[in-house]
């Protein structure tokens, strides 16, 4: 089954520069790749995802990057600012029916 | 709309106590997912269920029971609770594939004594 590696597990950065967190998937047929955020204490939500048809996409202040050929995609966080401090997860899935697995977080300082 | 709400919040357990843990949405999605949530080991996938009267196992399943009697809950049971499942449980909803945005309600702390 897939397996998800995300690293690092806690990430520390200045305000104001840049962060960047990075999932390596096993699945080959996997082809969704959602971040989720969570705050403390809160429920963990949707920030961004990708699809393997596409190999960068931005919203705003972040950016999700994926490499199908190495099987590894990343967060990228611009202008870090304090309510951004929280856990990032991502995760892994393939078709429709193929359930998502996620990573084990990384605490972003 | 409430999204997806889940009673209770906390609940302290003794060893071999059950208990019943409620999911509810009411945005009409049809899969619905209990995972929980250990330190250092991210969200792990406990059940599912694709929609009203199905249920199957997700990657830790041991322990629990589950039940999608109507569209809009899932209930997640713990017959006889062990110290190993001391966890925060989290469900969630998509609307219609593994793949849509999955919404996730408050979570249950669960502590078993």
């Amino acid at each position: 089954g897939e397996n998800v590696e995300q690293h690092p597990s806690t990430l520390s950065v200045q305000e104001g520069d840049s962060a960047v967190i990075k999932c390596t998937y096993s699945d080959s047929a996997s082809n969704y790749f959602p971040w989720y955020k969570q705050e403390l204490g809160k429920r963990p939500q949707l920030i961004i995802d990708i699809r393997s048809n596409v190999g960068e996409k931005k919203d705003q202040r972040i950016a999700v990057t994926l490499n199908k050929t190495a099987k590894h995609f990343s967060l990228h966080i611009t202008e870090t600012q304090p309510e951004d401090s929280a856990v990032y997860f991502c995760a892994a899935g393939g078709t429709g029916f193929q359930k998502l697995v996620f990573g084990t977080g990384t605490r972003l300082l | 709309n409430a999204g997806v709400t889940q009673t209770p919040k906390f609940r302290v357990l003794k060893t071999g106590q059950s208990m019943t843990l409620l999911c509810a949405q009411d945005m009409n999605h049809e899969y619905m997912y209990w995972y929980r949530q250990d330190p250092g080991m991210g969200l792990r996938l406990i059940h599912y269920s694709v929609g009203e009267g199905t249920t199957a196992k997700g990657e830790v399943p041991d322990g629990y029971n589950v039940s999608r009697l109507k569209k809009q809950n899932f209930l997640l049971g713990l017959e006889s609770a062990a110290p190993s499942q001391t966890s925060v449980y989290f469900c969630a909803s998509s609307p219609s594939i593994f793949t849509d945005t999955q919404y996730f309600g408050p979570g249950t702390r669960l502590t078993v004594l």
